[in-house]
């Protein structure tokens, strides 16, 4: 099993350019979720979903969108990049239970200039 | 709401010395805590969770944390610190009324010095 995947693993934008990341899991669960990570920040959580078919905002949903594409697939939008949005950016998956674990795919590094 | 506080953002230890890592949390119901490291340039890894029962738990690479309700604080530990400690550890708590939301603290980042 290759757990979570993300793709790419590197991308550079300009501001006002948009692009979407890409997330699978491979593990048959339920809820998937979307970090940023920053220096000193922590992770902060951006959507996640409990259950294919519903997204909900997490902490900070400003300049993102998010498909729940089938119970593999969620994908993170970028619509209009800008330089504060410049971060690392995680998966994750659980199988939906408050108290499951979540794993972690490698993570995207994104610049935007 | 659920918060985390991880007290000092770096920590130095000798090898061979002990490893302990501070997390206290804000509940208003039981919490479920996590423990996650994250070596350079990779996702996080469990190191271990409480979740209920047993208030010491172990977990891998001979770490383990006990949760102590009366201090609110879920620390790290381990006797004995190798090279291949040296990475970020990140505390993070949930609870039933988080709708699975996990929240995290700023992490702390462990040196280990030959």
């Amino acid at each position: 099993n290759a757990g979570v995947t993300q793709t790419p693993k590197f991308q550079v934008l300009k501001t006002g350019q948009s692009m979407t990341l890409q997330c699978a899991q491979d593990m048959n669960h339920n809820s998937m979720y979307w970090y940023r990570q920053d220096p000193g920040m922590g992770l902060r959580l951006i959507y996640y979903s409990a259950s294919e078919g519903t997204t909900d905002k997490g902490e900070v949903p400003n300049g993102y969108n998010v498909s729940r594409l089938n119970k593999r697939e969620f994908s993170l939008r970028l619509e209009s990049a800008a330089p504060s949005q410049t971060s690392v950016y995680f998966c994750a998956s659980s199988n939906g239970q408050t108290q499951e674990t979540q794993y972690f795919g490698p993570g995207t590094r994104l610049l935007v200039l | 709401a659920q918060s985390v506080t991880q007290l000092g953002s770096h920590v130095s230890v000798s090898e061979g010395a002990l490893v302990l890592l501070r997390c206290n949390y804000s509940s208003s119901v039981p919490p479920y805590l996590f423990w996650y490291v994250q070596y350079p340039n990779q996702g996080l890894q469990l190191l271990l969770k409480y979740t209920t029962g047993a208030t010491l738990v172990k977990g891998i690479n001979g770490f383990e944390a006990e949760f102590k309700k009366s201090e609110t604080s879920f620390h790290l530990t381990k006797p004995s610190a190798h090279m291949s400690d040296a990475a970020e550890y990140f505390c993070a708590v949930t609870a039933m009324n988080t709708g699975n939301q996990f929240y995290f603290g700023t992490g702390t980042s462990l040196t280990v010095i030959p």
